[in-house]
């Protein structure tokens, strides 16, 4: 079946410092990868779209600035959270959509548990 | 507009006995169902989906749902509870003609007790 990795699964980091968080598609070309956030105990919230090639969509009230998103292959996508803070502090989980599939159907990642003392 | 209501954030059961995790969507198009499991700190697995074929779907590890149409329901049962089927269950709805997102239920929290 279709393989998402992430990389780092986890990350503590200083305030103020810069990290990156890798997701990956490791059998199938994905045009399209999705970014999301999960707080404790609650649901994904899609926080962009990104597709190979071209600018990310942001969905409303998450600042682009701050969370950069990079698509430069077909199997690549990096977020990368600028002058993380403590808030910033999450479960951040990557999906990919396969170029040739079930139009609808995402991949997930295993998560990336990022802690910003 | 794309909505799913997971009616229970919590439901406990017995090992062995059923288990029924409710949903129900609303979609202005012919929606895409999902019922995905997060174990604890792990990324999402995919349990089973409906893509108007068969609404009776089954899934992975004996888990079951039925899509109806007119209920607005796809809920997801398993016959018998296993311990390790303890975890968070998202119901998730998507359409075609309302682009690629998929829209996540608030969670169902699954406790088995031996």
């Amino acid at each position: 079946g279709a393989v998402v990795s992430q990389h780092p699964s986890r990350v503590i980091c200083k305030s103020g410092t810069s990290v990156k968080i890798e997701c990956r598609s490791l059998d199938f070309q994905a045009t399209t990868m999705f970014w999301y956030r999960q707080f404790p105990k609650q649901s994904l919230m899609l926080m962009a779209t990104s597709n190979e090639g071209s600018k990310a969509t942001y969905e409303q009230g998450v600042e682009k600035d701050k969370f950069l998103i990079n698509h430069a292959s077909l199997t690549l996508s990096t977020l990368t959270v600028t002058s993380a803070h403590p808030e910033d502090s999450s479960f951040y989980i990557c999906s990919a959509r396969e170029s040739v599939s079930s139009y609808n159907e995402q991949f997930f990642g295993p998560g990336t548990r990022l802690t910003v003392l | 507009a794309q909505s799913v209501t997971q009616l229970d954030s919590h439901v406990s059961v017995s090992e062995g006995t059923p288990v029924l995790l409710r949903c129900n969507y609303s979609s202005s198009y012919s929606p895409s169902l999902f019922w995905y499991v997060q174990h604890p700190n792990k990324g999402l697995q995919l349990l089973l989906k409906y893509t108007s074929a068969a609404t009776l779907v089954k899934g992975i590890n004996g888990f079951e749902a039925e899509f109806k149409k007119s209920e607005t329901s796809f809920h997801l049962t398993k016959p018998s509870a296993h311990m390790s089927d303890a975890a968070e269950y998202f119901c998730v709805v998507s359409a075609r003609q309302a682009g690629t997102a998929l829209i996540f239920g608030k969670g169902t929290t699954l406790s088995v007790s031996s």
